[in-house]
């Protein structure tokens, strides 16, 4: 167990919907970082927030968005849903520092149909 | 644009037997991060090892280690005495600035 809680576990949803996958990073973790693992795409960083603020972007589409809240669990918003959003959604933690190991949560398997 | 190539979608090990899986990658910084991640049928991501790009050291992780060689920008993880437990999709990673690159990975079969 790595301290990282995902929910929900799963998701099934319609093309157009919107969802939200939430993340609990570990205990004295400041940072959290999404990630979408997909058979086509592999896996690809999405998003980080470091104490509440964006701090680097990656491969996010524009219907997706991300926060983290104060008490420091964080939010991704995936909108206007494709099929090709179908993945499974990681959520990672650290505290932040460079190269600091990231501990992965469990995922989040969003399907749309 | 920095890349992590990892050439080996699938290998096989007996049981008890070492086996090596290869990453290079591709970066014109000097100060990085480099990890190896397991991912079980569970799909849970486990972290294996992790090496700093300006230690000379290799890292080791009991019977995980690991071969950096940081001219070739080459990272391959190598596992010894195989237990069917190590069977799993092996990620290659690089970091910096908290932007984690992934390799495609390699899925490891062990054989009983």
């Amino acid at each position: 167990d790595s301290g990282v809680t995902q929910t929900p576990k799963h998701l099934i949803t319609a093309t157009g919907q919107r969802v939200t996958l939430r993340c609990s990073p570990r205990s004295g973790d400041l940072s959290v970082y999404w990630y979408q693992q997909s058979l086509d795409q592999g896996l690809q960083f999405l998003i980080q927030y470091y104490n509440g603020e964006e701090r680097a972007k990656g491969n996010i589409l524009e219907r997706f968005s991300a926060q983290q809240f104060p008490d420091l669990h964080s939010e991704l918003n995936l909108s206007s849903l494709e099929l090709g959003d179908s993945a499974l959604y990681f959520c990672a933690s650290s505290g932040g520092g460079p190269g600091e190991t990231q501990y992965f949560g469990p995922g989040t398997r969003l399907l749309v149909l | 644009a920095q890349t992590v190539t990892q050439s080996q979608p699938e290998m096989s090990v007996q049981e008890a037997e070492t086996v090596t899986l290869s990453c290079t990658y591709d970066t014109s910084e000097s100060d990085y991060y480099l990890f190896w991640y397991k991912q079980p049928p569970s799909r849970q991501m486990i972290l294996v090892i992790r090496q700093e790009a300006y230690k000379q050291q290799n890292a080791t992780e009991n019977r995980f280690s690991v071969n950096f060689q940081k001219a070739a920008k080459s990272f391959s993880l190598k596992i010894s005495d195989s237990q069917l437990g190590d069977a799993a999709m092996y990620f290659c990673a690089y970091n910096r600035d908290d932007k984690i690159i992934f390799g495609k990975g390699t899925r490891l079969h062990i054989l009983p």
